[in-house]
């Protein structure tokens, strides 16, 4: 069965700084999907980033970027120029390519210091 | 015009009873889900229905039975609310049934409170 980890539970970021949340997941299928949702305190899931695994190109969308090693089974999100808006809980999600079930990590709560 | 929509938005009821939540989307898309976001905050997919059919159903108690009237609208039914039930109910859609990088639209959610 495929998983989702997020280790780190919590991280801080300085406002303008630039933060890497991290994901691993764990899969046999070649063919995937990988996405980064942020939830702010409204509890709204709002996508942030996507990446389809056969992609070697790092996605990026403004000042959100990715690290996807496919060989480490890694999935790293960077935000760069942090403002408080960032300020959610970030979830990395997996889906497989035959099906439309996301599944989620346990996920980051990352905090905007002005 | 908003685009995955779900009432209500707060719901508290007592043990033992029965209550439903309603989902509709505007974006035309084939394929809708219900997620359940506990007090960890942990999202876990419970139901998938892709135009009225069901084709995803993870493990969940048969209390919990979704009924998909027409592609656009998904709710969900729970029978005898158990305390454990407490948690956020998110209703989401896409536009594919299978592969590519479909985004997922999401509802605002549901706080279910069972007391």
């Amino acid at each position: 069965a495929q998983t989702v980890t997020q280790s780190q539970p919590e991280m801080s970021v300085q406002e303008a700084e630039t933060v890497t949340l991290s994901c691993t997941y764990d899969t046999s299928e070649s063919d995937y999907y990988l996405f980064w949702y942020k939830q702010p305190p409204s509890r709204q899931m709002i996508l942030v980033i996507r990446q389809e695994a056969y992609k070697q190109q790092n996605a990026t969308e403004n000042r959100f970027s990715v690290n996807f090693q496919k060989a480490a089974k890694s999935f790293s999100l960077k935000i760069s120029d942090s403002q408080l808006g960032d300020a959610a809980m970030y979830f990395c999600a997996y889906k497989g390519g035959a099906t439309n079930k996301l599944i989620f990590g346990t996920g980051t709560l990352l905090a905007v210091q002005p | 015009d908003t685009a995955v929509s779900q009432t209500p938005k707060y719901l508290v009821t007592q043990m033992g009873n029965d209550k439903s939540i309603k989902c509709e989307q505007n974006l035309g898309h084939d394929t809708m889900y219900w997620y359940k976001q506990d007090s960890k905050k942990f999202l876990k997919i419970m139901f998938s229905y892709n135009n009225k059919e069901l084709i995803i159903n993870e493990t969940v108690p048969n209390r919990f039975s979704p009924k998909s009237p027409d592609k656009a609208h998904l709710n969900l039914h729970i029978n005898s609310l158990e305390l454990g039930d407490s948690a956020v109910y998110f209703c989401a859609s896409s536009p594919g049934l299978a592969g590519g990088t479909y985004e997922q639209y999401f509802g605002p959610g549901t706080r279910l409170t069972v007391t």
